[in-house]
């Protein structure tokens, strides 16, 4: 696609419950990024992925988050046991760091708590 | 640990005046962004300023990059109400890759 897409756009799931949100970024991106927005809120950085390079998860807040990226392409944010804190905006972003400087964002995941 | 601040944080201005939001960072950076976020929307790439005196301007928008002062503007020319929105900076810090460190933003909101 044209764009980054984020699926699904929109999750309630009751606490305890796992979710998995995933990214599919630009194609030929090899840089992806997940960020957090909490209800008026900045973005907080979660983790970061470049090409085969150990990911930067200094962002993860818990041992509850985790995330990978298959293939160098799509990538998926897992989060066990949700939380009413989880209850945010996951938005995910991409690169190519060899052409432009643009860092693209997608729509983002709505996620709910209940 | 990068920081980084944006004043004001919200900002209520009439049509056809003229204003700067500021944004401060605490390290080198080897890039700064500002980007646009409309209520409920992603966010809408603005500009991106790689070196120390780049100015870059889109319609009614201006954004400047000192890397000395480490200081960030975003000057805003005869707004208009369709520019009300939050806008955020955000800086890659020198040696971190590409991770971006965003600001608080600033939510602009222009009145008729």
């Amino acid at each position: 696609g044209a764009g980054v897409s984020q699926s699904p756009s929109n999750k309630v799931t009751e606490k305890g419950k796992d979710v998995e949100l995933r990214c599919d970024p630009i194609s030929g991106h090899t840089a992806l990024y997940w960020y957090r927005q909490s209800l008026g809120q900045g973005l907080e950085f979660l983790i970061y992925f470049q090409g085969n390079s150990a990911p930067d998860k200094s962002g993860l807040p818990s041992d509850r988050f985790s995330a990978e990226r298959t293939g160098g392409s799509v990538s998926t944010l897992t989060i066990q046991r949700t939380q009413q804190e989880d209850s945010a905006v996951y938005l995910c972003a991409s690169l190519n760091p060899g052409y432009g400087n643009t860092i693209y964002f997608g729509e983002g995941s709505w996620l709910t708590v209940v | 640990e990068l920081k980084v601040e944006q004043n004001p944080l919200f900002l209520s201005m009439q049509e056809g005046k003229n204003y700067t939001i500021y944004c401060n960072y605490s390290t080198t950076s080897d890039r700064l962004y500002w980007y646009r976020q409309d209520p409920g929307k992603s966010l809408e790439s603005l500009f991106v300023l790689l070196s120390n005196g780049a100015v870059k301007q889109e319609g009614r928008l201006m954004a400047s990059l000192d890397t000395k002062a480490r200081l960030s503007t975003l000057h805003i020319t005869a707004a208009v109400h369709d520019l009300s929105a939050t806008y955020f900076c955000a800086v890659v810090n020198t040696g971190t890759a590409s991770k971006l460190t965003f600001g608080t933003g600033t939510r602009l909101q222009v009145t008729l």
